[in-house]
């Protein structure tokens, strides 16, 4: 049983559109949920992460919404560039108890110019 | 920023075989991990390390597994022997420690056993 889901599993969208990328996770005992990119054959790159203390965290054009009683939450990238273009990974951690990492399978975004 | 360095980049070995492979971890950081991806799947989680100790690990971390970081050097993953399901790329990561959860992923080493 996967305790991280992903949705969509890829996605296209023109540039200067939002894009939305779907998580949610089964174990409410996760407390951390960083989201991470990768570029084909780079390192996975930590981009945003977020603690439910707080319900949405932004750092630019990337925005990161939090839904605790349904377990959800989606990455927002606004004003989306083809630099953006790459596969999308939500995770998530009971940082307080654990430090191992549970990976969605990832949304693949293409922003076409 | 911090980089983490991993080697080789591509291992083939027959099955059976001996493969270690290498992690350079961010110099001041205190936790290691290693992940394991297999083609079109989600990285999992196999281990976790600090203080000369597995702290976590997972059912993907088989008794054929083993890490240590001797000295301080490198920090790595070894099996002996390969199975042809270890076929993978195996991620290193290194996190700083209790004052941030932020893990750092090197880039990866793709195994390919035969």
């Amino acid at each position: 049983q996967q305790q991280v889901r992903q949705s969509p599993q890829s996605l296209t969208v023109w540039e200067g559109e939002t894009a939305i990328l779907n998580c949610s996770y089964e174990d409410s005992t996760f407390d951390y949920f960083p989201w991470y990119w990768q570029f084909p054959r780079e390192s996975p790159a930590l981009l945003i992460a977020i603690r439910p203390v707080s319900n949405k965290k932004e750092d630019g054009r990337f925005t990161i919404f939090f839904n605790k009683r349904e377990k959800k939450l989606s990455l927002h990238i606004t004003d989306s560039q083809p630099g953006d273009s790459a596969t999308y990974f939500c995770a998530a951690s009971a940082a307080s108890g654990s430090w191992q990492l549970i990976f969605g399978s990832g949304t693949q975004l293409t922003v076409m110019p | 920023g911090p980089k983490v360095l991993q080697i080789p980049s591509h291992q083939i070995i027959d099955m059976g075989q001996m493969v270690t492979l290498n992690c350079d971890p961010v110099s001041n950081h205190l936790y290691f991990y290693w992940y394991k991806q297999i083609l079109g799947q989600q990285m999992e989680f196999l281990v976790n390390f600090y203080n000369g100790k597995v702290m976590e690990k997972s059912k993907l971390f088989k008794d054929q597994f083993s890490v240590e970081r001797p000295d301080g050097s490198y920090f790595t993953l070894k099996i002996q022997p390969t199975a042809l399901e270890d076929s993978a790329v195996y991620f290193c990561a290194s996190s700083p420690g209790q004052s941030s959860y932020e893990q750092y992923f090197g880039p990866g080493t793709r195994l390919t056993v035969l």
